[in-house]
């Protein structure tokens, strides 16, 4: 059972073009992460939100956590060929007695020039 | 600084072969953790150290071995490994406040494994 699910998991746009991809849950997570990954390479912490309606703003990238703390969205705006990459959210949770990190299988992001 | 290094970037190892892999951060974070990614897939959970103990093991085979020698440097030692665990190792570092609380993690760039 997938604990995150991302949506889409893939997609391939034209330069210039808005796109917006979704994280969503039935659990509720205290905070969650955006990363992007470009391949062979560690993921990049883009954002963390933490409280229930947070919207953050990183240039072009916009990032919206839901207000019951269980979905979050990731938006680009005017994408440039730069934003290709596996974009990836992670949330945080108690399992087993223990809190750690579980991924979404990501969205893999093509621009097109 | 939100660096995580990670040495080496490739490895190539036949099955018999005793290698480590290792992982260095100086942001003073106490949290650090090793992910297995195989291609097109996330990263998923090996080890984690919280002040240099080992609080969670997700059943990860004995071919695997964590060590935390202190609180800046992470290492994983690999002996007797199979094809299938070629993958890119991930390192990761947090803050680790007590009680141990997953705060943001960095990541290190990645050792890419390869098993022959």
């Amino acid at each position: 059972t997938q604990l995150l699910e991302q949506s889409p998991q893939f997609l391939s746009i034209q330069e210039g073009e808005n796109l917006t991809v979704y994280c969503n849950s039935s659990s509720v997570f205290s905070s969650l992460q955006w990363y992007r990954q470009e391949p062979g390479e560690g993921p990049v912490l883009l954002v963390t939100v933490v409280t229930g309606g947070e919207v953050k703003k990183l240039k072009r990238l916009t990032f919206q956590f839901g207000d019951a703390r269980k979905d979050s969205s990731l938006h680009i705006t005017a994408a440039q060929p730069g934003d290709t990459g596996l974009y990836l959210c992670a949330g945080d949770i108690t399992q087993g007695g223990s809190e750690k990190l579980v991924f979404g299988k990501g969205m893999k992001l093509t621009v097109n020039p | 600084d939100t660096e995580v290094t990670q040495t080496p970037k490739h490895l190539v190892m036949g099955m018999t072969n005793k290698k480590s892999l290792k992982c260095e951060q100086h942001m003073g974070h106490r949290a650090m953790y090793w992910y297995k990614q195989k291609a097109k897939k996330p990263p998923e959970l090996m080890f984690v150290y919280s002040y240099e103990k080992l609080s969670i093991n997700e059943s990860v085979p004995s071919r695997f071995s964590p060590e935390c020698p202190n609180s800046s440097l992470l290492n994983l030692h690999l002996h007797a490994l199979q094809p299938e665990d070629s993958a890119l190792y991930l390192c990761a570092s947090s803050q680790g406040e007590v009680p141990l609380r997953t705060d943001t993690q960095y990541f290190g760039p990645g050792t890419r494994l390869t098993v022959l």
